[in-house]
């Protein structure tokens, strides 16, 4: 069965740039989350959809970051502008509502400079 | 105070000994524990739940401590592979996962 799967794998931008991230859910799951992890931080939730709805976004750190989740297939997480700060490891994760277990995608490695 | 600590580490141990990190974490009324694993520049994965009688896969043993509210991993007979860092991770009165910044481990031959 195919995981949670992210793209890209790796983008490296200019400040100032709109950034795009796309994720896949594990077929099935109904609950998706996107995540920031950095040395400095640790993983930090972002936001996270049930049912393709908005239920927490308080972890975005500003307006500069957007989250949509059209249908149950896919994601997108929007940077603009991208500040080099921004540079992290986004980690998209999905999951059954009745789970628990958060299965994460390969996560997008995104240098601003 | 961090909602969920762990100690940063690097634990640095040699191949076959036995080695164990807490984690603890500040709600009191936090439902559900777990450790996740994760390989270094790859995703989290998860390695197990944490039950409140204690549980066992193998070689881990993961325990609860409501009273002193602290989780913990044990790790026996460690092998290479089990170099990683591991996340404890808290599911909160609000159905939340708090997540530790992790522990890293490093099994040396």
């Amino acid at each position: 069965d195919a995981g949670v799967i992210q793209s890209p794998r790796h983008e490296v931008t200019e400040m100032g740039q709109e950034v795009t991230l796309r994720c896949k859910p594990i077929s099935g799951h109904n609950s998706l989350f996107w995540y920031r992890q950095t040395m400095m931080r640790g993983l930090e939730l972002l936001i996270y959809f049930n049912n393709n709805v908005p239920i927490d976004d308080s972890g975005m750190p500003e307006d500069r970051f957007s989250a949509k989740m059209p249908n149950a297939s896919f994601s997108t997480l929007k940077i603009q502008p991208s500040e080099p700060r921004d540079s992290a490891v986004y980690f998209c994760a999905s999951r059954r509502l009745d789970t628990d277990t958060q299965y994460f995608g390969p996560g997008t490695r995104l240098t601003v400079l | 105070r961090k909602e969920v600590e762990q100690d940063p580490g690097p634990f640095n141990v040699p191949e076959g000994a036995t080695v164990a990190f807490n984690c603890t974490y500040s709600n009191s009324a936090s439902q559900s524990f777990f450790w996740y694993r994760q390989d270094c520049r790859k995703e989290p994965k998860l390695l197990m739940s944490v039950y409140s009688s204690g549980n066992e896969d193998g070689r881990f043993t993961a325990q609860l401590n409501r009273a002193s509210q602290y989780i913990s991993l044990l790790i026996r007979d460690s092998k290479l592979s089990d170099s990683a860092t591991y996340l404890c991770v808290v599911k909160d009165s609000n159905y939340q996962l708090i997540w530790g910044a992790g522990t890293k481990l490093i099994i040396k031959p």
